[in-house]
């Protein structure tokens, strides 16, 4: 069981809300990713991490921002949500090669 | 565009058969890496392959990697139930970033 953490779990927010999807890892890892993935669908990057003080985009264009002050943490932040931000969000963390999953968020915005 | 593409979409079988996934992908790869994921949440990873390995194994699983075709095929022998699931190629094209390339997945029904 990978230690990487993710809340709220599932979230259901109105349309124009900022929201902050959390992500947490305790293994130490420099490395971390964002990933928007549609029910049944591939995996799309939109923000990763190099270390502290470091954010890059992904392939996907998304109106997401990240940060990341600590290395344990990489929050996603929402400025003003928008029903086709409906997903399920992933954050993961690698040392190396294999990537560790958190268990989601899956956001729905009405 | 995608780098990986999977083959079949959808596979359902019976518990006790074996089944193969295939994945093709377009550019050149460090590693390709297969991971599963259960209904609605994140990603397992599974095994990795690196690209001067042609085949590798663990447990019931068994890659092969053709980077001449630019394919890997995973293959689950004995499947039971729980090993009902999504399944996804990934490849490493070798940036800093360790960042992956998913593919579009392989559903994965095994009947009881």
């Amino acid at each position: 069981e990978a230690d990487i953490y993710q809340t709220p779990r599932y979230l259901v927010i109105g349309t124009g809300k900022k929201i902050t999807l959390e992500c947490s890892q305790t293994m130490g890892h420099d490395k971390m990713y964002w990933y928007q993935q549609d029910p049944g669908m591939e995996l799309h990057l939109i923000h990763y991490s190099y270390g502290v003080n470091s954010t890059e985009k992904g392939d996907l264009s998304s109106e997401s921002t990240v940060s990341r002050i600590r290395t344990e943490h990489f929050p996603l932040t929402l400025e003003s949500a928008r029903p086709s931000h409906t997903s399920q969000y992933l954050c993961a963390s690698t040392d190396r090669y294999e990537q560790y999953f958190g268990p989601g968020t899956r956001l729905t915005v009405t | 565009s995608q780098q990986g593409e999977e083959d079949p979409q959808a596979l359902s079988i019976q518990e006790g058969e074996n089944a193969t996934m295939n994945c093709s992908y377009k550019t050149s790869i460090n590693n390709l890496q297969w991971y599963r994921q259960n209904s609605g949440r994140g990603l397992v990873h599974l095994i990795l392959i690196r690209s001067n390995e042609r085949e590798k194994h663990s447990g019931r699983l068994r890659v092969t990697l053709d980077t001449s075709k630019k394919s890997s095929s995973l293959l689950i022998t004995a499947s039971r139930a729980a090993d009902t699931a999504s399944y996804f190629c990934a490849t490493d094209e070798g940036n800093a970033g360790n960042m992956l390339t998913f593919g579009g997945g392989t559903r994965l029904m095994v009947k009881p």
